[in-house]
């Protein structure tokens, strides 16, 4: 399967500050890549559909303009959590689709974001 | 709406015995279904993913499909503690974005 690194693996900021978070697909190029978000002992929650060279897609009640997603590279997507709070402290995994005739996802490793 | 179902549980099982997990899906379009385990504090891992109706197996994982009832079941034969996590299911439909379950908890006491 895919190979999927993020980066950070966590972080803690203060509140009202950027977090932004890296997501690599390391074995394939992927024109597509989605953002999730889970709260504890909650399931994942798909914030975004990240697309190659275009704008992002988002679910409904995500915002836009907190949540800033580019995906510059067939390689990379980044998250920038934008003026974060507390309520936004979470566990932000992204994944990938495996290419070309399948689309099962691999998610990467998960970014634990604290903010106090 | 696309809705997917499954027991949040938690089911326990002991060691040794065989783990029935059920999935439910709402869209008669949906073409793919994927099985994953995600231990606490970490990221989904893929177990299996089958397409057409029947059994698919692999190891002591046996997944099952029924389209015509909107059915897909995880089975885990010889349970180990390690098994122990939350199994989700998810469902697509080839373009579009997987639907996932809300999980169910797997405990398989020693």
């Amino acid at each position: 399967g895919a190979v999927v690194s993020q980066h950070p693996s966590w972080v803690i900021c203060k509140s009202g500050t950027s977090v932004k978070i890296e997501c690599r697909s390391l074995d394939f190029q992927a024109t597509t890549m989605f953002w999730y978000r889970q709260f504890p002992k909650k399931s994942l929650m798909l914030m975004a559909t990240s697309n190659e060279g275009s704008k992002a897609t988002y679910e409904q009640g995500v915002e836009k303009d907190k949540f800033l997603i580019n995906h510059a590279s067939l390689t990379l997507s980044t998250l920038t959590v934008t003026s974060a709070h507390p309520e936004d402290s979470s566990f932000y995994i992204c994944s990938t689709s495996g290419g070309v005739g399948t689309d099962t996802q691999y998610f990467g490793p998960g970014t634990r974001l604290t903010v106090l | 709406q696309k809705e997917v179902e499954q027991n949040s549980g938690p089911l326990s099982v002991p060691e040794g015995a065989i783990a029935s997990l059920n999935c439910t899906y709402s869209d008669r379009g949906s073409q793919s279904f994927f099985w994953y385990r995600q231990y606490s504090g970490k990221s989904p891992e893929l177990i299996m993913s089958i397409y057409s109706n029947g059994d698919k197996e692999d190891g002591r994982f046996t997944a099952q499909l029924n389209k015509a009832s909107q059915y897909v079941s995880l089975l885990i034969r010889d349970s180990q503690p390690s098994d122990s996590a939350t199994y989700l299911c998810a469902v697509g439909n080839y373009g579009q974005n997987f639907v996932f379950g809300p999980g169910t908890r797997l405990s398989v006491l020693p």
